[in-house]
Parts: structure tokens; sequence; C-alpha cells
């Protein structure tokens, strides 16, 4: 079935250092999202990409989805401590009721002081 | 985006028994959906809540163990039925974003079953 694969599942890094978590498709998607949960509480929605090769960046965070539409990269630049939490890429059930959507398995940041 | 709410926040309950969790969306909205996030882990949909209609559950989730009512487009309830530790999870509800695609997610259910 659709799957969509997420790494790494954990990272730490030291303030200031950069970030890099990478997700993978079986399948092509129709667009692909990021969330972030913060330790004890939910997954917010942190943006959305639709287009083939498309990149937006949203101050110290760039998400990129790949030419073939099966794989999404979300990097931060100098982490902060604010960045701590777990990121999720997810993407929609192919095929099925608008709404409906697979999530990664997330990749946890952690960020020392 | 929407403002979501979930009752109760977080409960500790005995196997056996059942809880109904409440979901209030501030706005009228079309879909709703309820997710569970098990400890360290990715979110699982249950089911899809559809106003005047019977719940589209995923493979894995059956109506007996997680009935869910969806009355009105502002309201929905899960309940959990006949617990078991292995229940013990965040319950999640999410509401579709415009265009339908994106999803807002309320405050979550923290769920202990002893």
């Amino acid at each position: 079935g659709q799957q969509v694969m997420q790494i790494p599942q954990y990272q730490h890094v030291q303030e200031g250092e950069d970030f890099t978590t990478y997700c993978n498709s079986s399948t092509t998607l129709s667009n692909i999202q990021w969330y972030k949960q913060r330790p004890g509480g939910h997954p917010v929605f942190l943006i959305q990409l639709v287009k083939s090769g498309e990149v937006k960046k949203q101050k110290r965070l760039t998400f990129q989805f790949g030419e073939a539409k099966k794989n999404s990269s979300l990097h931060i630049t100098a982490t902060q401590t604010t960045d701590v939490g777990t990121y999720f890429c997810a993407g929609p059930n192919r095929g099925s009721t608008l709404g409906r959507l697979y999530f990664g398995r997330g990749t946890q940041l952690t960020v020392w002081p | 985006s929407a403002v979501i709410s979930q009752k109760p926040s977080r409960d500790i309950c005995q196997r056996g028994t059942s809880l109904t969790i409440q979901c209030q969306v501030d706005s009228q909205v079309t879909m709703m959906f309820w997710y569970r996030q098990q400890p360290g882990q990715s979110l699982t949909l249950i089911a899809t809540a559809n106003q005047g209609s019977e719940a589209t559950y995923e493979s894995g989730f059956v109506i007996d163990k997680f009935p869910i009512s969806r009355p009105n487009l502002t309201f929905s309830t899960l309940t959990v039925s006949n617990m078991s530790p292995e229940d013990s999870s965040i319950y999640l509800c999410s509401v579709a974003g415009e265009g339908g695609e994106t999803q807002y997610f309320g405050p979550g259910t923290r769920l202990l079953v002893l």
C-alpha cells in the first residue's frame, strides 16, 4: 500500500547547526505537507507543496518537493531551541476522499543550547 | 484556520470501560477526521466523520470499537469502547483546511488505560 517514509527518526544538533529531514513516497504525490508537533502539543500545519521541484521558504525553514513528486525535504538553517519538536511529512491518500492523509513516522529534533 | 477544542484533555480509565471524546469547531466544516497517535509514534487515521451518515473507517478500525457521531457541521464524538491498555494513546480530531487537503488539529485527548 501507499507509504510515506521519513528519515532520520531522531536528530540531535547543537544550537546553530543545520538540520534536514527527508520524506519519500512509494507513489507519486499530488502534494506533500509538513507539520510540526512540539513536545506535549498537537501537530501544526507548516506548509503544502504542490508543484514538481517546488521550493518554499519560511524564515530559516526551506521546503523542497522533488521533481518526480515522490520525495521532499525540510531544511532548517541555524537551529534554535524553539525548533525542538517532531516534524512530520504527510501525503494524500491516492484516489480517495479528499483530506485523508498518510503521515510519515516523523523526525524528532532535539536542539542542545 | 478553525479553532478546535477537545474534551476531555486527558483521562485515566479502567480496562473494559468506554470513553467518549468530544471535538468542537468554531465554524462549520465539511470534513472532520479522527486520528490516533501512540506514544512516540506517527499519526494514524481512524476514520472520517461524515455529517448525516456513518463514518468511513480505515483498515484496522471498526465501528463497534470506535463509534463516531457527527450530528452537525461543528461537532463530532469518538468513543473508545471496551478499552484495553493497548488503547492508551493520544486521540486527535482534525478538520480540513481551505482547499480540503491540509489539516488543522485539535489539542488532543491523552488517554491512559490501566
